[in-house]
């Protein structure tokens, strides 16, 4: 059973770089099929897709982030991370990684989510 | 951007009851998508994929349906343990987008 786990800074500034940590066991993130993606809920709202990197090191992002979010991996640690450049008060959310299934886009494993506030 | 929309946005039951809750596509998005369940503090769980298909381990009281833009999901006889915030999710699209949520709470 793949299981995820987040791990980052709770308080980032505004305008400065929101950078996460999510680490997996139970799974290789290279193995071919598997893709890892980030997905946030801002208080009070619903889910918002980030984006994901698979197995081959491909990335892709929500169009709406314009290209703040940058998705890399470390397969060593079996880790994938997540950069968020010029946050504002508006990226104050919960932040999960998960996994997503290898042939549909819907996300079958998720990680504790971890609460990040962007506030000076 | 595909928009998702359910109704209601908050929905009050008892136990025991029958409970459907709507999710609306902008565009078609065929069978492709999904519903998740999800309790305050915790991450979501998926429940249903391909707009019907039942992942394991989860009670056959959940049923999905639908087709192109519109989809429900059906609790048929509410538990105390369904009370959750329910949420669906396209990905017909690459750039997936999730709906606002359905609040199920206790009447």
């Amino acid at each position: 059973q793949v299981q995820l786990q987040e791990s980052g800074p709770g308080l980032v500034k505004p305008s400065q770089t929101l950078s996460l940590t999510c680490t997996v066991s139970g799974g290789s993130i290279n193995r071919g099929g598997y893709y890892w993606g980030w997905i946030r809920q801002q208080p009070g709202k619903g889910l918002e897709w980030i984006g994901y990197i698979n197995y081959g090191g491909d990335t892709y992002y929500n169009p709406s982030l314009e290209s703040r979010p940058t998705i890399s991996r470390d397969t060593s640690k079996n880790q994938f991370f997540l950069n968020l450049n010029s946050v504002t008060a508006a990226d104050t959310a919960v932040y999960y990684c998960a996994k997503r299934n290898p042939v549909g886009g819907y996300f079958e494993h998720w990680g504790q989510g971890t609460l990040v506030i962007a506030s000076s | 951007d595909i928009q998702m929309t359910q109704s209601p946005s908050t929905l009050s039951a008892s136990v025991g009851d029958r409970v459907t809750i709507t999710c609306r596509a902008s565009q078609s998005i065929s069978r492709w998508l999904a519903w998740y369940q999800q309790k305050p503090g915790k991450a979501p769980k998926l429940l249903i994929s391909k707009a019907s298909t039942l992942e394991s381990g989860v009670p056959s009281r959940f049923s999905g349906s639908g087709s192109g833009t519109e989809f429900t999901l059906t609790i048929s006889s509410l538990q105390p343990d369904d009370f959750a915030t329910y949420s669906c999710q396209q990905y017909h699209s690459y750039s997936y987008t999730f709906g606002q949520g359905t609040k199920l709470e206790i009447k």
